[in-house]
């Protein structure tokens, strides 16, 4: 079985911080994916990656940054933390750009509060 | 640009009722369609998915049918169970690749004994 991990399930920061979430799969998958899920706005791509030291904005890049230094490792980096950053993490993989049809595998999301 | 229509929830049946969840899309191209769901305190996961306009997606009783005419996607289930309470999202590939998925804003489904 795929597996997404996520490396904390709550965070709590202050404003101003500057928040590390780490994504790790273990499938050799191409592509990672982190989104934010919001209630009534669903999941919301922020950054894709498509292979090691590559990276692709998605629709919300605004106050995000990532990094992909190893295939397995996908990190979001918030830059200086705000309260509009408050917000369900997900990240996820998915084995090749090839075809369009293979599945998204989903970690179990890191729920961030930030005062 | 491409985007996802869900109906809004939350729905509430009761255990053995007929569940039908609302999805229609608008897309360039021929995107491949995807239900998620997302159990309680979970990441998502693949219910069922389709590639192509008369594809039928089914799994745990569930089933989908992608029907180009009407853009349309709509999950069924006969008989919902308690277990099926959860989160469910309607979802396409983009038209911009990358194997991007654009979601809906997600159904509740809550399911009384």
């Amino acid at each position: 079985d795929v597996k997404v991990t996520q490396s904390s399930r709550y965070l709590v920061k202050r404003t101003g911080e500057k928040v590390f979430l780490e994504c790790v799969q273990d499938m050799d998958h191409e592509n990672m994916f982190w989104y934010r899920q919001d209630p009534g706005l669903g999941l919301r791509l922020i950054y894709f990656s498509y292979d090691v030291k590559m990276k692709e904005k998605g629709d919300i890049p605004e106050g995000y940054s990532v990094s992909r230094e190893k295939k397995e490792r996908f990190s979001l980096i918030l830059e200086s933390a705000s309260t509009n950053q408050t917000s369900m993490y997900l990240c996820a993989s998915s084995l090749s750009l090839a075809v369009l049809s293979y599945e998204q595998y989903f970690g179990p999301g890191t729920r961030l509060t930030v005062t | 640009g491409d985007s996802v229509t869900q109906m809004e929830g939350p729905v509430t049946l009761s255990e053995e009722a007929f569940l039908t969840i609302n999805c229609t899309y608008t897309a360039t191209g021929y995107p491949s369609l995807f239900w998620y769901v997302q159990y309680p305190g979970e990441g998502l996961q693949l219910l069922l998915k389709a590639t192509k306009a008369d594809d039928k997606g089914s799994n745990k009783g569930f089933e989908a049918t992608y029907r180009k005419e009407t853009t349309s996607f709509h999950l069924e289930k006969g008989s919902v169970q308690v277990s099926d309470s959860a989160v469910y999202f309607c979802a396409l590939t983009g038209s911009g690749g990358y194997n991007k998925l654009i979601f809906g804003a997600g159904t509740r489904l809550a399911v009384h004994p």
